[in-house]
């Protein structure tokens, strides 16, 4: 069965202090793919990153990067020099192969303070 | 760039009636989703769809819901007598492709009354 595991269920940080949110998962598949999502306070759902088992390199994209390792089953992401627009709450899911469910964490609420 | 569309973005219903949530997925998608949000909960698979039928489906998606592609281009989600623990945010999806991101619309708020 799958299941993802986001522990920390709120932080708060002040601006320009670095952040990482965890995000640990459990599946029986070899092939299944990880996701991260934004949901601002307007609701929306906001893709950030995708990675897929096979592929173990870590991705940095401006202030974002995300820390992929097997060997924990974790897929963290860590926000450098946070911002006040990054407050928002922050998915972890997961989809086994072929079109099959997204799988969601429960969220964690990131507040940045100015 | 391509969008998921629903529609209503608020709807008020009160309990016992029937709903209908609308989504237009992009176009050239294939697979269809459902998923639902409960205030300050997580994101909860409904329903996924393909190739104009359901191809799994969760324990919350009972007999009361439905899903409908009426004219391959519109995706229904239909609640048939609303409780008030329906009252949520509803997702729908749509993917090209397994393996991609499924792209989410803005969801529709559903408050019973």
């Amino acid at each position: 069965a799958q299941k993802v595991t986001q522990a920390q269920t709120e932080i708060s940080v002040v601006e320009k202090e670095d952040v990482t949110l965890d995000c640990v998962y459990e599946t029986r598949d070899t092939t299944y793919y990880l996701f991260w999502y934004k949901q601002p306070p307007s609701g929306e759902l906001v893709f950030l990153i995708r990675r897929n088992s096979f592929d173990e390199q870590n991705e940095i994209s401006g202030r974002y990067s995300w820390n992929f390792q097997k060997s924990t089953s974790s897929f963290n992401f860590t926000i450098t020099a946070s911002q006040v627009v990054d407050s928002a709450v922050y998915f972890c899911a997961l989809s086994e192969a072929g079109a099959q469910k997204l799988v969601f964490g429960q969220g964690t609420r990131l507040t940045i303070n100015p | 760039e391509p969008e998921v569309t629903q529609t209503p973005s608020h709807q008020v219903t009160q309990m016992g009636q029937e709903v209908i949530l609308r989504c237009v997925p992009i176009s050239n998608h294939l697979y269809f989703y459902w998923y639902r949000q409960i205030l300050g909960q997580k994101v909860e698979f409904l329903v996924s769809f393909y190739n104009n039928e359901i191809s799994e489906k969760s324990e919350i998606f009972d007999d009361q819901f439905s899903v409908e592609r009426p004219d391959g281009s519109n995706f229904t989600l239909k609640i048939r007598s609303t409780k008030l623990e329906d009252s949520a945010m509803y997702f729908c999806a749509s993917l090209g492709q397994a393996g991609q991101p499924q792209h989410f619309g803005d969801g529709t708020r559903l408050s019973i009354l």
